[in-house]
């Protein structure tokens, strides 16, 4: 079936710092989201976009929808440890389904 | 109170048994969805509902069944579990005009022995 990769697998950072993750799919989505997944829990929406090309924040997080519409980009500003856990990113199918991606964990140390 | 709870949190069984997974939201939205999640390979759909009339199959729905109760409830069984539906299973809820928001409930973890 369908995949999303997400890429790095996983990012260990210094509080702070900034950090960049993106998506990549072999299909066009017309609305790509991120999810975060804090441990013990379920994911959570962070982010959703509605048009190629497209950048919204949401505080520190910045995502941007790809101008191909076959990726997306999550930066995420002056990293703090309560940024850890599990970021997914997913794309909705015309049929409202959510493919989500493989994800990439993130471990802030202070 | 959590819109999305899930019981039970955890199980262990062992291979063959049949085993259920319930799901119940207080957030009054038609559509409901079950995934797994395995290290490394994200979530993945198994079954969803838009309807309490209405089941779909999602990528993964070999060795599992589900059952749409109600508009609030939605378990998913396995009928004969196998070791390799050991994973963290995900409940999930949308409304019909916002389905890219989906309401996560906190998870089963489920071990098959």
């Amino acid at each position: 079936g369908q995949q999303l990769n997400q890429s790095p697998q996983s990012m260990f950072i210094q509080e702070g710092e900034d950090v960049s993750m993106n998506c990549t799919s072999s299909s066009i989505f017309n609305t790509w989201l991120w999810y975060k997944q804090e441990p013990g829990e379920g994911p959570v929406l962070l982010i959703a976009l509605y048009k190629a090309g497209e950048l919204t924040s949401n505080g520190r997080l910045t995502a941007q929808f790809g101008i191909t519409r076959k990726d997306s980009f999550l930066n995420i500003s002056a990293s703090i440890p309560s940024d850890v856990g599990i970021y997914f990113c997913a794309g909705q199918t015309n049929t409202d389904k959510l493919i989500f991606g493989t994800g990439t964990r993130l471990q802030v140390f202070p | 109170d959590a819109d999305v709870t899930q019981t039970p949190r955890n199980r262990i069984t062992k291979t063959g048994k049949r085993i259920m997974l319930e799901c119940s939201q207080t957030k009054g939205h038609d559509r409901m969805y079950w995934y797994r999640q395995d290290p490394g390979l994200g979530l993945r759909l198994i079954y969803y509902s838009f309807d309490v009339k209405d089941i779909n199959k999602g990528e993964i729905s070999d060795g599992y069944s589900v059952s749409r109760q109600a508009q609030a409830k939605f378990s998913l069984s396995l009928e004969s579990a196998i070791p390799n539906q050991t994973a963290l299973y995900f409940c999930a809820t949308s409304a019909r005009d916002r389905a890219e928001t989906q309401y996560f409930g906190p998870g089963t973890r489920l071990l098959v022995l």
